[in-house]
């Protein structure tokens, strides 16, 4: 089966850059979307076809999808922004996988 | 604006059977999209269960196909979950979705949210 692996935790200082990171066989040659995912609440899609923005998701959110990894990016971090972060993409053996998950962490 | 409700028992003994409904408002679900059910272990990640067209054309995760039925009523612009022979393992927060399915494109952009469901005796 197709497994997405990123790392458990990410740290980031408040307007910094994080970087959230998933690693997936030949990853690159599929979509990838991200989900954040808040305390008690649903996940909310923030990127999905690699690079797209969903409607009021703010522009600090971009992605990148080549060779093995798709990247999350969020520039200039706010608090608000304090969540745990899902990647997905599509496998022939199951058309919704998820990553392990990544809690970022604003310090 | 899409909403989608899920409602169901939240206690669900050993060996029975889950059920779950989600009702979705802003949208006819005639209309298009996949309709999927997601779960998410207390503490743990996100598991895709399965998902199911207008047409009632579904797809399973292979993991639970053998438990697992999907339907949808379109006369009440819902679907249903049902898991049958839960056990605790089985305990989760369920989500259901509108899923995108086109050119390998697979995202979910609207989820409700999200309902607990234990099982336990």
């Amino acid at each position: 089966s197709y497994e997405l692996t990123q790392p458990p935790s990410v740290s980031v200082s408040p307007g910094q850059t994080a970087s959230i990171t998933c690693s997936g066989d030949k990853l690159g040659d599929k979509y990838a979307c991200w989900y954040q995912q808040k305390p008690g609440q649903s996940p909310v899609l923030v990127i999905y076809q690699d690079s797209k923005r969903p409607s009021g998701i703010p522009e600090r959110f971009s992605g990148s999808n080549s060779g093995n990894t798709a990247t999350l990016t969020i520039s200039g971090t706010q608090a608000m922004d304090e969540a745990d972060y899902y990647c997905q993409a599509w496998d022939s053996s199951i058309p919704y996988v998820f990553g392990t998950g990544t809690k970022v962490t604003v310090l | 604006q899409v909403q989608l409700q899920e409602s169901g028992p939240g206690l669900v003994k050993p060996s029975e059977t889950l059920s779950l409904t989600c009702a979705v408002s802003g949208y006819s679900i005639s209309s298009g999209y996949y309709w999927g059910w997601i779960r998410q272990p207390p503490g743990k990640g996100l598991e895709w269960i399965g998902s199911i067209y207008h047409s009632g054309s579904t797809y399973y995760n292979p993991s639970l196909k053998s438990r697992v039925t999907i339907s949808v009523d379109t006369s009440k612009n819902q679907f249903s979950l049902k898991l049958s022979s839960v056990t605790a393992a089985d305990t989760a927060v369920y989500y259901c979705a509108r899923g995108v399915d086109t050119a390998m494109v697979y995202y979910f952009d609207y989820w409700g949210q999200g309902t607990l469901v234990t099982v336990s005796s």
